[in-house]
């Protein structure tokens, strides 16, 4: 069975940083792309970023681009999300989603970051 | 960024009826690089439809979608009590990804 399983949400103030993290397991994490997709509570999907298998190609959302690092350690089959200068904006439930380089097969069940003072 | 907009925002049907959900890109999708998503309250999304039109696995065949370029679209045949939820659509024929804002499908 696959499992994505997401931790590291939780209050943050904004400008503070939070590493997010998504192990894996029931499927090949090494030869997967992994992605972080966040929702706003009530509102829609949006796409965060993505990481090639072994973790040498990445792109991001505009809107995050040069605050948010993705990585992953695939001896670990962990992915993370480190997530720097927070703005009540970045407020979310974050899911960790994976396999291919485009559309996402599996999918966790997320954790919710909040920004706020 | 290509930017999806999707239509209507709310679709008020009956079971057993037929659903026609649009999206329609800011740009052309590369390679017809779409797919189709659906979530119901408090679950994550769940892949219906890739590269436009090919199912995922283990989705019925009530499920199609089609298009090309900018339009495209999910038709859900013979609406099921369990289909009635959010769809969004996302293209992936681009660096940057993005998701379209959703249709409700609700029971009329």
């Amino acid at each position: 069975e696959v499992q994505l399983v997401e931790s590291g949400g939780g209050l943050v103030q904004p400008g503070g940083s939070l590493r997010l993290s998504c192990e894996a397991s029931g499927f090949t994490f090494s030869t997967s792309w992994m992605h972080w997709v966040r929702q706003t509570p009530g509102k829609g999907l949006v796409w965060v970023s993505r990481i090639k298998s072994d973790g040498s190609y990445t792109t991001y959302a505009d809107s995050v681009k040069g605050r948010f690092t993705i990585s992953r350690d695939n001896a670990k089959n962990t992915l993370y999300l480190q997530m720097n200068s927070l703005r009540a904006e970045d407020t979310a439930v974050y899911y960790c989603a994976g396999r291919g380089s485009g559309y996402v097969d599996y999918w966790g069940q997320g954790t919710l970051v909040t920004v706020s003072s | 960024e290509i930017v999806l907009t999707q239509s209507p925002g709310t679709l008020s049907l009956s079971p057993g009826e037929r659903a026609t959900l649009s999206c329609r890109a800011s740009q052309s999708v590369s390679s017809s690089y779409l797919a189709w998503y659906q979530q119901k309250p408090g679950q994550a999304p769940r892949l219906l439809i890739y590269d436009a039109s090919s199912r995922a696995t283990g989705i019925p065949d009530r499920f199609s979608g089609s298009g090309s370029g900018t339009d495209f679209t999910l038709t859900i045949n013979r609406l099921e009590p369990e289909d009635f939820a959010v769809y969004y659509c996302q293209q992936y024929g681009s660096s940057v990804l993005t998701f379209g804002g959703g249709t409700k499908v609700e029971i009329k």
